[in-house]
């Protein structure tokens, strides 16, 4: 079945440095999504990205889709305290189900 | 309030014990789904329904069942309940199919001794 890897587990920045998490699917992907989770919270959709190689960005975060809609990378500039959190892709195939990532943890001190 | 609702929030209970976690959501939309969120293993789909009556196995369905009777209403039930059920369980739905926008559940904190 799909499969998707997300990369690192878990990083630890200080405060004012970048961070990226990067996805890959087993499997070509119809589009793929992005969601935080803040600690004790829940998953919360940031964004969803459906063409080959398309490029959107929200303030400090830049969202990235492979040419072969097989990967995906979400890079935030200059990271704040308050990005803390756990972020997931989650690819969407040919069926009606979404496959989400491993997560990346994102620790940020001062 | 455009929203998902799950009770309980947190629940400790015994092995084989039946339970029940209810699910519901005001905001009309025809897909729902039960994920199980583990350390290391991110969310894992356990069941999901594309409308009334209609579900279907994820990824990790055994030790679970589902039933879609309203739209607003998914329950997860866990007929007898082992250790290995231990985790976080959290409700989504989205307006079409499971390709689109999940909403999610505050979730619920499950422990089975």
């Amino acid at each position: 079945g799909q499969q998707v890897m997300q990369i690192p587990q878990y990083q630890h920045v200080q405060e004012g440095e970048d961070f990226t998490t990067y996805c890959n699917s087993s499997t070509t992907l119809s589009n793929i999504q992005w969601y935080k989770q803040r600690p004790g919270g829940h998953p919360v959709f940031l964004i969803q990205l459906v063409k080959s190689g398309e490029v959107k960005k929200q303030k400090r975060l830049t969202f990235q889709f492979g040419e072969a809609k097989k990967n995906s990378s979400l890079h935030i500039t200059a990271t704040q305290t308050t990005d803390v959190g756990t972020y997931f892709c989650a690819g969407a195939g040919t069926a009606s189900k979404l496959t989400f990532g491993t997560g990346t943890r994102l620790q940020v001190t001062l | 309030e455009a929203q998902v609702t799950q009770n309980p929030r947190y629940l400790i209970t015994v092995t084989g014990k039946k339970l029940t976690v209810t699910c519901s959501q005001n905001m009309n939309h025809e897909y729902m789904s039960w994920y199980r969120q583990d350390p290391g293993l991110g969310l894992r789909q356990i069941y999901y329904s594309m409308n009334v009556e209609v579900t279907d196995k994820g990824d990790v369905p055994e030790g679970y069942k589902v039933s879609r009777k309203e739209k607003r209403n998914f329950p997860l039930i866990l007929e007898s309940p082992s250790p290995n059920q231990t985790s976080l369980y959290f409700c989504a739905s989205s307006p079409t199919r499971g390709r689109n926008e999940q909403y999610f559940g505050p979730g619920t904190r499950l422990t089975v001794t």
